[in-house]
């Protein structure tokens, strides 16, 4: 199955700079999702995206972060300002409603 | 809130035997139950899933074993490869209800040559 990608694959930025991730689809999917896994810790979801609307988000998902697909291509998740505890490897995946959902290679994210 | 629990951190094994991982879920509602392979900086790979209304399914030699009763899966890898030695995560859905999956913390399983 053909996933998704990912770019940057690490991202260094100072605490209070906002961040831009973005996942690349391989094919025309209609359902995406982020989650993060912090080190050492579980994967989180974060939010999912169908047919350019938020569909569900989590109680991380707040105001500083937002998602969109600008282009109808690239699905992407802003931070608006980090913070220390944003560092974490985030994920995007592709899926169909509560079926399997195929992830990406991540993006490293490191907040100083 | 720890509704998918792997309890066990590590497992270590030798090259040709079976390996087991365990995963335990405390909400009855899931109803689809995955597993999924990570190495190290890269993203979690899709292994093999099993719905509810199934207590097995196999794919090679992956077996996953659901028991419903005792909220309680598992994942079968026989032979093991030293190319399996990864972390393994479980994760859990509820069809119709949200559309997030809920992981475990995940196994480091290590296939010893």
């Amino acid at each position: 199955e053909p996933e998704v990608t990912q770019t940057p694959s690490h991202q260094v930025t100072q605490m209070g700079q906002e961040v831009i991730l973005r996942c690349v689809p391989i094919s025309n999917h209609l359902y995406f999702y982020w989650y993060r896994q912090i080190l050492g810790q579980k994967v989180e979801f974060l939010v999912s995206f169908y047919n350019n609307e938020i569909s569900e988000k989590s109680e991380i998902f707040d105001d500083q972060f937002s998602v969109e697909r600008p282009d109808g291509s690239n699905f992407t998740l802003k931070i608006r300002s980090t913070k220390l505890e944003d560092s974490a490897m985030y994920f995007c995946a592709r899926g169909q409603a509560w079926e399997t959902q195929y992830f990406g290679p991540g993006t490293r994210l490191l907040v100083l | 809130d720890q509704q998918v629990k792997q309890n066990s951190p590590s497992l270590s094994v030798q090259e040709g035997r079976i390996s087991i991982l365990n995963c335990d879920y405390t909400n009855s509602m899931f109803d689809y139950f995955l597993w999924y392979k990570k190495y190290p900086a890269e993203g979690p790979t899709f292994l093999i899933s099993i719905s509810s209304i199934k207590d097995k399914n196999e794919d090679g030699r992956f077996t996953v074993f659901l028991n419903k009763s005792a909220k309680h899966l598992s994942l079968h890898i026989v032979p093991s490869q030293p190319g399996d030695s990864a972390v393994y995560f479980c994760a859990a859905i509820r069809r119709g209800g949200s559309e997030k999956l809920v992981f475990g913390k995940g196994t480091k399983l290590t296939v010893n040559p």
